[in-house]
C-alpha cells in the first residue's frame, strides 16, 4: 500500500515550458487535491475532485488545468510556466464525508527560472 | 477575517517544557477538527483528530472551545522530534474541501 504517490520529485523547467505533475493514490479515495506551498503562506488549494470525470477549482486556480480521467489518478498541468509557479506542489486524497483523514503526497519541488 | 487562524511563531521552547498553542475558526458549523504536523521540507501529516470533549494521546492533548471557536494543542515533556510545524485544520460535514491554519512553527531548543 503505497498511499499517495507523485512524480517527478524535483523539476526545473524554463519560462513559458509546460509540465505535468501526476498524483496517484491507491486507497480508493473519492476526493483528491492538489496544493501549492510557499514560505509563509501555506497550503493553497489549487484545483481539487470529488470522483472520476469532475474537477473543481480551489483558491489559485490560475495558470493550472487538471485531469481526473481514473479515480486513482489526478493530474496537474502547468500549459506555460512562470516565475511565479515555483513552489512546492503537494496532492492530497480523502474518502468522501467530513471526518476522515487526508492524505498527502510527499510533494513535487518546482522552480521555474 | 480568516476562516483558520494559528499564531505563525515560531516558539522556541527548551526540552522538557509544556507548550501549548491556540487557533481559531471562524465557521461555526465547523464539525470535525484535527492537527498536522509538518517537519521541514515533507509532506502534513495527521498528529491526531479533536473530539468534543477532548482527548489526549501520550504527551499531546488537544482540546475544542465551541463557545469560542478555537481549538488548543498542548505538548507535555518535549522532545526535540517534537520540532516542526503545526496545522490547524477545520471542516464541516458534506464539506468537500479541508481549512487549513498557515501553522505554528515550534522548535524544541537542547
Amino acid at each position: 500500500n503505497a498511499g499517495v504517490t507523485q512524480t517527478p520529485k524535483f523539476r526545473v523547467l524554463k519560462t513559458g515550458q509546460s509540465m505535468t505533475l501526476l498524483c496517484a493514490q491507491d486507497m480508493n479515495h473519492e476526493y483528491m487535491y492538489w496544493y501549492r506551498q510557499d514560505p509563509g503562506m501555506g497550503l493553497r488549494l489549487i484545483h481539487y475532485s470529488v470522483g472520476e470525470g469532475t474537477t473543481a477549482k480551489g483558491e489559485v486556480p490560475d495558470g493550472y488545468n487538471v485531469s481526473r480521467l481514473k479515480k486513482q489518478n489526478f493530474l496537474l498541468g502547468l500549459e506555460s510556466a512562470a516565475p511565479s509557479q515555483t513552489s512546492v506542489y503537494f496532492c492530497a486524497s480523502r474518502e468522501a464525508g467530513g471526518r476522515d483523514e487526508q492524505f498527502f503526497g510527499p510533494g513535487t519541488r518546482l522552480t521555474v527560472l | 477575517r480568516k476562516e483558520v487562524e494559528q499564531d505563525p511563531g515560531p516558539f522556541n521552547v527548551p526540552e522538557g517544557a509544556t507548550v501549548a498553542f491556540n487557533c481559531t475558526y471562524s465557521n461555526s458549523a465547523s464539525q470535525s477538527f484535527f492537527w498536522y504536523r509538518q517537519d521541514c521540507r515533507k509532506e502534513p501529516k495527521l498528529l491526531m483528530s479533536v473530539y468534543s470533549s477532548g482527548n489526549e494521546d501520550g504527551r499531546f492533548t488537544a482540546q475544542l472551545n465551541r463557545a469560542s471557536q478555537y481549538i488548543s494543542l498542548l505538548i507535555r515533556d518535549s522532545k526535540l522530534s517534537d520540532s516542526a510545524t503545526y496545522l490547524c485544520v477545520v471542516n464541516y460535514f458534506g464539506n468537500e474541501k479541508l481549512t487549513f491554519g498557515t501553522g505554528t512553527r515550534l522548535t524544541i531548543i537542547p
